[in-house]
């Protein structure tokens, strides 16, 4: 079974701290995404990486980065939390292959809340 | 820009009723995607369907069927005989041709009780 698994289920930080969301995916998908959900707004990509070392902005990048120094892992940090950043993070991976658009394989969520 | 418009942010029916979920899209693109995911309780969303914008024909998968219709850019999604488990937030998409932009709409939960 293919599998992308997201480190928290819930995480709980404090305004200014430094967060680290981790993803690991085990299909060696190229592609993987990162998106917040927040209620009404449906998912809204934060960054995205085509492959280890590259990663693109998406919609709403501002106040988080990202690193993809192995294949199977996108870490999404939040250098200064903010209590505007309390959301639902979704992690996705999709293979490269010849068809474009794959369906993207979603992880489980984390629920992050900053007080 | 791309938009996917949900406008039914929820949705409750009866066991064993029909009911359709709406999406409305915006794309300036000439060739693009179209998806459905189901979000159930636990979080993960689940691919269901994928439609490029070139295929105009209806889909039937069990009781699932899609309704694609590029002359009032809607992709509605119709559940038939509903049943508890269908209940989650269910979320249209539309992608760029290059894949590198899929936009979601706001989701609509469906909440079938029995």
């Amino acid at each position: 079974d293919v599998k992308v698994t997201q480190s928290s289920r819930y995480l709980v930080k404090r305004t200014g701290e430094k967060v680290f969301l981790e993803c690991v995916q085990d299909m060696d998908h190229e592609n993987m995404f990162w998106y917040r959900q927040d209620p009404g707004l449906g998912l809204r990509l934060i960054y995205f990486s085509y492959d280890v070392k590259m990663k693109e902005k998406g919609d709403i990048p501002e106040g988080y980065s990202v690193s993809r120094e192995k294949k199977e892992r996108f870490s999404l940090i939040l250098e200064s939390a903010s209590t505007n950043q309390t959301s639902m993070y979704l992690c996705a991976s999709r293979p490269l292959s010849g068809q474009r658009n794959e369906k993207l394989f979603f992880g489980s969520g984390t629920q992050l809340s900053v007080l | 820009a791309q938009k996917v418009t949900q406008a039914q942010t929820e949705i409750s029916v009866v066991e064993k009723e029909d009911v359709t979920l709406d999406c409305v899209y915006e794309t300036r693109d000439t060739t693009y995607y179209l998806f459905w995911y189901k979000q159930p309780p636990s979080g993960e969303l689940v691919f269901l369907i994928r439609r490029n914008s070139f295929d105009e024909q209806n889909e039937i998968s069990g009781r699932y069927s899609w309704n694609f219709q590029k002359s009032t850019s809607s992709f509605n999604f119709t559940i038939t005989a509903s049943q508890v488990v269908d209940s989650a937030v269910y979320f249209c998409a539309l992608s760029n041709n290059a894949g590198n932009m899929l936009t979601f709409g706001g989701g609509t939960r469906l909440m079938v009780k029995p």
